[in-house]
């Protein structure tokens, strides 16, 4: 049971280019989110997806888009990186009641340059 | 809107003696609330979490923590810390009319046991 997982470990980009940051679970999970994770700030929710078919803006959306592939997958994507975007990402799950922990991947450290 | 506090951004505490995290929250209604403890280039783990009922809660790895409603405090808490124990420890919030189990996050405290 690998639950929550996230590719890839780390990525360098330059400034202007674009990358697609991966997460599937494998809990049958209705809800999945894409957080940023930088120091002194804990953790910022970019978007979420409460169910299949439905994504929504979190608290810092600017640059990123998602796709809610299937139940197993919600993708990140960054357009054109900026250096501000530089951080670790974190990808998590969680079931259908409210009363629900989320469920963590191992994160995605990105650095612009 | 919902929103957490952890005032200290760092704890330091002896190998044996008990441990406090201090959490503090602010949200419409009923809250649900959670503990997760991250270790150096690991994900979060869950570690406990307050819904309703007993307002000490106990959780994994010997954790509890104690609901304060009159206080809005939620202080994580161990009666004897450990060497593992070390790593950066976050208190969560979700209200409870809250849409999509949005979570709102503290910054974060260190804990740090020294044997």
């Amino acid at each position: 049971n690998a639950g929550v997982t996230q590719t890839p470990k780390f990525q360098v980009l330059k400034t202007g280019q674009s990358m697609t940051l991966q997460c599937a679970q494998d809990m049958n999970h209705n809800s999945m989110y894409w957080y940023r994770q930088d120091p002194g700030m804990g953790l910022r929710l970019i978007y979420y997806s409460a169910s299949e078919g439905t994504t929504d803006k979190g608290e810092v959306p600017n640059g990123y888009n998602v796709s809610r592939l299937n139940k197993r997958e919600f993708s990140l994507r960054l357009e054109s990186a900026a250096p501000s975007q530089t951080s670790v990402y974190f990808c998590a799950s969680s079931g259908r009641t409210v009363q629900g922990e989320q469920y963590f991947g191992p994160g995605t450290r990105l650095t612009v340059t | 809107a919902q929103s957490v506090a952890q005032p200290e951004d760092q704890v330091n505490v002896a190998e044996g003696n008990p441990l406090t995290v201090k959490c503090t929250y602010s949200v419409s209604g009923n809250p649900y609330l959670f503990w997760y403890v991250q270790y150096p280039n690991r994900g979060l783990q869950f570690l406990l979490k307050y819904i309703t009922g007993d307002n000490l809660v106990k959780g994994s790895y010997g954790f509890e923590a104690e609901f304060n409603k009159s206080q809005t405090s939620f202080h994580l808490k161990k009666p004897s810390a450990l060497v593992s124990d070390s790593a950066l420890y976050f208190c969560a919030v979700r209200g409870i009319m809250e849409y999509g189990n949005k979570l709102v996050f503290g910054a974060g405290t260190i804990l740090r046991v020294k044997s």
